[in-house]
C-alpha cells in the first residue's frame, strides 16, 4: 500500500529557505507515470498547488511560485523534496505531499507538515 | 492559467437531501481533466472524482460528477452525516489549479 510521509523543520525564519522531504513507501518513485506533488494550505484557507515532479524527473511549478521553488527527487532514498526560498509569513501553511498515477489527480496524500515562518 | 470558481461558497442542507456543487473554469478544460476532492477538518484531502465523472477507488456511488467544457458539477444524491465537509475542484494537466472550495454544512 502506497504511503507518503512529510518531514522537515516546523519553523523557518523569514528570508530563509523552507525545506521538506516526502518519503514514499510501498512503491518506487521511479515507477512509470507517477506524478509526485506538493500542495499547501494556509491556516483556514484553501488548497494551493506548488508543483510536481514527474517520474522521469521533469518538473512543473505554479507560475506564482516558480522563481522560488525547487522540487527534486532522490531515488536512493525513495524521497522527493521541496525547497522554497526567501520565505515570508505568507508561506506559513500546512504542506502536503501527494502522488498520482497517470494524470495529476492526486489519489494518495501525506498527513501534512505544518511550517510556520516567524523570527 | 485556468482559474476555477466554485459555487455556492457554503451549502446548508440536511442529511438525506441532495447536494449540487458547481465548478466553473475560466476556459474550456481539455480531456475533462477535472477532479473533485473532499476535505474534513484535520484531514488531508481525499480524491472523489477524476476525469470529471470517474469515481476514485472507494468513492460511494452517491457521489457523481458531470460536465464538460468549462462547467462541471458534483452531485451527492443523498447526504450522509459523514459527507458534511469542504469540497474542492481541481484542474490538472501540465499546470494544476484548485477552486476555492464549497463548504457543505448541516442545516
Amino acid at each position: 500500500q502506497l504511503q507518503l510521509q512529510e518531514s522537515g523543520p516546523g519553523l523557518v525564519k523569514p528570508s530563509e529557505t523552507l525545506s521538506l522531504s516526502c518519503t514514499v513507501s510501498g512503491d518506487s518513485i521511479s515507477t512509470s507515470n507517477y506524478y509526485w506533488g506538493w500542495i499547501r494550505q494556509p491556516p483556514g484557507k484553501g488548497l494551493d498547488w506548488i508543483g510536481y515532479i514527474f517520474y522521469s524527473g521533469s518538473t512543473y511549478y505554479n507560475p506564482s511560485l516558480k522563481s522560488r521553488v525547487t522540487i527534486s527527487a532522490d531515488t536512493s532514498k525513495n524521497q522527493f523534496s521541496l525547497k522554497l526560498a526567501s520565505v515570508t509569513a505568507a508561506d506559513t501553511a500546512l504542506y502536503y505531499c501527494a502522488g498520482s498515477w497517470g494524470d495529476g489527480a492526486f489519489d494518495i496524500w501525506g498527513r501534512g507538515a505544518l511550517v510556520t515562518v516567524s523570527s | 492559467e485556468i482559474v476555477l470558481t466554485q459555487s455556492p461558497g457554503t451549502l446548508s442542507l440536511s442529511p438525506g437531501e441532495r447536494a449540487t456543487l458547481s465548478c466553473r473554469a475560466s476556459q474550456s478544460i481539455t480531456n475533462r481533466y477535472l477532479a473533485w476532492y473532499q476535505q474534513k477538518p484535520g484531514q488531508a484531502p481525499r480524491l472523489l472524482i477524476h476525469g470529471a465523472s470517474s469515481r476514485a477507488t472507494g468513492t460511494p456511488d452517491r457521489f457523481s460528477g458531470s460536465g464538460s467544457g468549462a462547467d462541471f458539477t458534483l452531485t451527492i444524491s443523498r447526504l450522509e452525516p459523514e459527507d458534511f465537509a469542504v469540497y474542492y475542484c481541481q484542474h490538472y494537466g501540465s499546470l494544476i489549479t484548485f477552486g476555492p472550495g464549497t463548504k457543505v454544512d448541516i442545516k
